[in-house]
C-alpha cells in the first residue's frame, strides 16, 4: 500500500529557529501539495507543484515560508524564522494531477510546535 | 471561484441513528466531489468520490447538481464513525488538478 511519507512527525523548537519539513510523494505521482491545519483556520492550501515546478504558492506567507522540490522524490517546506503562530499540523499530499477527478493522498503530517 | 460549504461544525448522533453530513458547492464547471475522513490525530483518508458511485464503510453520497449538493449519508451510525469529515471539490486549472476543501464537520457518535 503506497503512502506519502512525511518527516519529522513531530517538531518542537523555539521561535526564530529554522524548520524544515520533508515529504516523499507516492512513486509516480507528479503533483504535490502542502497544507496547514489549525483549529481556527481548518485546512489551508499553502503551495503545490506539478512535475516539480511550483504552480501556486499564494497561500503561503512569502517572507518566511519557502517550498521546493529538489527532485521527484522529495518536497520540502521551510520556515525561517519560525514564529509561535506557525504552530500547526502540516500535511503533504500527492496525486496524479491530470484531471479534476484525481484524488489526493495525504501523509501523516508534521505536528509543529513553536515555543 | 469555487467554494465548498459544510454548514455544521459538529454533528452529534446516537449509535444506530441515521447520519447525514451536509455539503454544498459553488462551481461554474463540471464538479468532481470527494469526501475525506480524518480520525483523531491521523491523516486525511479518501472515503469516497462521486465518480465511483461506491459505498465505503456503509457511507454513500449522491451528487445533486440541481441543489449543488453532495451530502454524505449512512443509515446506522457506529461508534467508530466518530471523526472529522471533509467535503472537497476537484477542479483542473489547465496545468494541474487541485482540491478545494470545506471547513469540515466533526461527527460524534454516542451510545
Amino acid at each position: 500500500d503506497a503512502r506519502v511519507t512525511q518527516t519529522p512527525r513531530h517538531k518542537v523548537t523555539e521561535m526564530g529557529q529554522e524548520v524544515t519539513m520533508r515529504c516523499q510523494p507516492i512513486l509516480g505521482h507528479n503533483t504535490v501539495f502542502w497544507y496547514r491545519q489549525t483549529m481556527m483556520q481548518g485546512l489551508e492550501l499553502l503551495a503545490y507543484f506539478r512535475n516539480r515546478a511550483p504552480l501556486d504558492d499564494s497561500g503561503m506567507p512569502k517572507d518566511r515560508f519557502s517550498a521546493e522540490m529538489p527532485d521527484a522524490t522529495l518536497a520540502t517546506l521551510k520556515i525561517q524564522p519560525s514564529e509561535p503562530r506557525d504552530s500547526a499540523v502540516y500535511f503533504c499530499a500527492s496525486g496524479l494531477g491530470g484531471h479534476s477527478n484525481q484524488p489526493q493522498h495525504f501523509g501523516d503530517g508534521t505536528r509543529l510546535s513553536i515555543l | 471561484a469555487q467554494r465548498v460549504t459544510q454548514p455544521e461544525k459538529l454533528l452529534s448522533v446516537f449509535k444506530g441513528a441515521p447520519v447525514e453530513l451536509k455539503c454544498n458547492y459553488s462551481y461554474s464547471g463540471s464538479p468532481e466531489l470527494f469526501w475525506y475522513v480524518q480520525y483523531s490525530r491521523q491523516r486525511l483518508q479518501l472515503l469516497l468520490r462521486h465518480i465511483s458511485r461506491e459505498s465505503i464503510k456503509g457511507f454513500t453520497a449522491d451528487l445533486n447538481k440541481g441543489e449543488t449538493s453532495f451530502h454524505l449519508k449512512k443509515p446506522f451510525a457506529q461508534e467508530e464513525d466518530s471523526a472529522m469529515y471533509y467535503c472537497a471539490l476537484g477542479t483542473y486549472t489547465g496545468t494541474a488538478s487541485k482540491l478545494t476543501f470545506g471547513t469540515g464537520t466533526r461527527l460524534q457518535v454516542t451510545l
